[in-house]
């Protein structure tokens, strides 16, 4: 079946510092992938989109690529500030999951002043 | 900026009581989506909705659970027959397009708890 996983364990950094989050998949051909963030008892915001023909996208402080071959997707942040603290979710859609999106579990990113 | 908007923030209901969770998607969007996340766990896609009708739903999305676009503006998840394990944080989402261009706009959910 289609597995989405997410680093389970929380990522501590200092402040200033680039947070690395990992996200890979297995039996799954996804069209795209994407990064919502997630504050508690909120729904989540969208961050970023990357479609299965690039490698590479950034946005301001974020970057995120995709490896189609290692079935894997790094998102970065760099100069983390405490503000950036929430769980950060991959979510794949497209070809075998259908047009929905179907969404990993989430690694929960605490920076520290 | 334009938000999905999710009524009632917190619904408390006896177990086999139907309940209807409400939600007003953002009035251009096109695409509809219900998703559910249970406390501590992953988000969960329940159904897709597109020109008044269901275009994919999960296996968890059975026959106790419908979804209905009543008027131009509202769109509605209806639980017929709540069970224990139906207690979770429901969202609502919205998209203009789908395919490689979907970006999904979330509301800010309704925490169902069902006793």
């Amino acid at each position: 079946s289609q597995k989405i996983e997410q680093n389970s364990e929380a990522l501590n950094i200092q402040e200033g510092k680039t947070a690395t989050l990992t996200c890979n998949y297995t039996n799954y051909s996804p069209a795209y992938l994407q990064w919502y963030r997630q504050d508690p008892g909120r729904g989540p915001v969208f961050l970023l989109l990357i479609r299965e023909n690039e490698k590479e996208k950034r946005k301001e402080r974020l970057k995120v690529t995709f490896d189609t071959t290692l079935k894997q997707s790094l998102f970065h942040i760099t100069a983390s500030q405490p503000a950036d603290s929430a769980t950060y979710l991959c979510a794949l859609g497209g070809y075998t999951g259908g047009f929905k999106t179907i969404f990993g579990a989430g690694t929960r990113l605490f920076v520290k002043a | 900026e334009p938000e999905v908007t999710q009524t009632p923030s917190h619904q408390v209901t006896q177990m086999g009581q139907e309940v209807i969770l409400r939600c007003v998607p953002i009035s251009n969007h096109l695409y509809f989506y219900w998703y559910r996340q249970i406390l501590g766990q992953k988000v969960e896609f329940l159904v897709s909705f597109y020109n008044n009708e269901i275009s994919e739903k999960s296996e968890i999305f059975d026959d106790q659970f419908s979804v209905e676009r009543p008027d131009g503006s509202n769109f509605t998840l209806k639980i017929r027959s709540t069970k224990l394990e139906d207690s979770a944080m429901y969202f609502c989402a919205s998209s203009r397009s789908r395919g490689d261009n979907e970006k999904l706009f979330f509301g800010s959910g309704t925490q169902l708890s069902v006793l």
